[in-house]
């Protein structure tokens, strides 16, 4: 599969526990997106790496919320001392560079309990 | 701040119908994206509309796009169930944007369509 790779599908957590999401971009791709999906909602950015730059982290809601990405590979998304309003649909995107479609993962579906 | 607003939110057509779904959007960009998204799965691309007046059609699909009234359409022709889904567009901000924003998509609301037979 050559397609944008996340996990788990699925988490389910309690309140308060930390979490750790994972995304294997497309290979060769220098941009890495995350949004997160709330129920019946739209998508909103959250944070942005390209290439060897400075990650645009001005969606992210919090300072419980970081990324790190490793190069131009994977990515993980953290959310720290999870709440239940964080309960959502995470989706990571990829894109050969910022100007270029982006492709979507079928995301991560996380439950705060 | 870029705002993306789509309407109508819920649309419920008959097979056979025609109807077009509006994206409005706020400042200058210089390409749109249209996706499809089914119920729990990801985004998939539609159509991506680089210039002022562009036209692209798939299937019973066609989306345009107007850069001076900052409006794009996605018209849905003979409607077939197969079309349920929610339809989002996404604006990336222009060049000009310049720094991180360039990239970074602002979504709208996104248009739940049914098809019923």
């Amino acid at each position: 599969g050559a397609g944008v790779s996340q996990s788990p599908s699925n988490k389910v957590t309690e309140k308060g526990k930390d979490v750790e999401l994972r995304c294997d971009p497309i290979s060769g791709h220098t941009a890495l997106y995350w949004y997160r999906q709330r129920l019946g909602q739209g998508l909103e950015f959250l944070i942005y790496f390209q290439g060897n730059s400075a990650p645009d982290k001005s969606g992210l809601p919090s300072d419980r919320f970081s990324a790190e990405r490793t190069g131009e590979s994977v990515s993980t998304l953290t959310i720290q001392r999870t709440q239940q309003e964080d309960s959502a649909v995470y989706l990571c995107a990829s894109s050969l560079e910022r100007s270029k479609p982006q492709h979507f993962g079928d995301g991560t579906r996380l439950s705060i309990l | 701040e870029l705002k993306v607003e789509q309407n109508p939110l819920f649309l419920s057509m008959q097979e056979g119908k025609n109807y077009t779904i509006y994206c409005n959007y706020s400042t200058t960009s210089d390409r749109l994206y249209w996706y499809r998204q089914d119920p729990g799965k990801s985004l998939e691309s539609l159509f991506v509309l680089l210039s002022n007046g562009a036209v692209k059609q798939e299937g019973r699909l066609m989306a345009s796009l107007d850069t001076k009234a900052r409006l794009s359409t996605l018209h849905i022709t003979a409607a077939v169930h197969d079309l349920s889904a929610t339809y989002f567009c996404a604006v990336n901000p222009g060049a000009n944007a310049g720094g991180t924003s360039y990239g970074k998509l602002t979504f709208g609301q996104g248009t739940i369509l049914t098809v019923h037979p």
